[in-house]
């Protein structure tokens, strides 16, 4: 079966503008969850969205949101962008069981550029 | 909240050699899983192990192994006989919640 797909894979911005970024998960599964990672901060948990309802949120300003569609995929909105939201973004895609979940399945994640 | 730490940025290991990469963590959760991820220069996140702590037997995947420690919340990874192909971010996680990641380098 497909695995995550994140779209797009690559993304230049200029500051102050805004970017929206998408991620479908494996069929089947409920839970979609968005990472930041940064060469010095690692990986970063953003948010989960679990049956359209945000379920876990980190610890991010309020310029980062996200939703989840009824069909399970996601979208990540950043606004006002700032030079250091330059990140790869991964989204990983779970059955949604919480912490009995056996594997999360990650996208190959989309580099955003804020220049 | 589920927390994961990793304590070592960095590690390095000599070709066939071992190495141990550690990790803690914290949950309120009663049963649970533990996995080690690995990303190489690709991005692409791959599931190395994991471990239901709700299970006493260490989970063993060929050259990889884990310690796992319940009581202490601490979850090592074990790398035997090293391989070049083994350099990558390793990242702990409980859950959704993941560790900073470990970047391993293996030397010829």
């Amino acid at each position: 079966k497909a695995g995550v797909t994140q779209t797009p894979r690559y993304l230049i911005k200029t500051r102050g503008q805004q970017v929206t970024l998408s991620c479908s998960p494996i069929s089947g599964h409920r839970s979609v969850s968005w990472y930041q990672q940064t060469p010095g901060q690692g990986l970063q948990f953003l948010f989960e969205y679990f049956s359209e309802t945000q379920r876990n949120k980190g610890n991010f300003p309020g310029r980062f949101s996200g939703r989840q569609f009824s069909n399970s995929r996601s979208e990540m909105n950043v606004s006002t962008l700032e030079l250091g939201d330059s990140a790869l973004y991964l989204c990983a895609s779970s059955l949604g069981t919480g912490a009995m979940d056996t594997e999360a399945f990650f996208g190959q994640g989309t580099r955003l550029t804020v220049v | 909240a589920q927390t994961v730490t990793q304590s070592q940025p960095e590690m390095s290991v000599q070709e066939a050699e071992t190495v141990t990469l550690s990790c803690t963590y914290d949950t309120s959760e009663s049963d649970y899983y533990l996995f080690w991820y690995k990303q190489p220069p690709s991005r692409q996140m791959i599931l190395v192990i994991r471990q239901e702590a709700y299970k006493q037997q260490n989970a063993t995947e060929n050259r990889f192994s884990v310690n796992f420690q319940k009581a202490a919340k601490s979850f090592s990874l074990k790398i035997s006989d090293s391989q070049l192909g083994d350099a990558a971010m390793y990242f702990c996680a409980s859950g959704m919640r993941f560790g900073a990641g470990t970047r391993l380098t293996v030397k010829p």
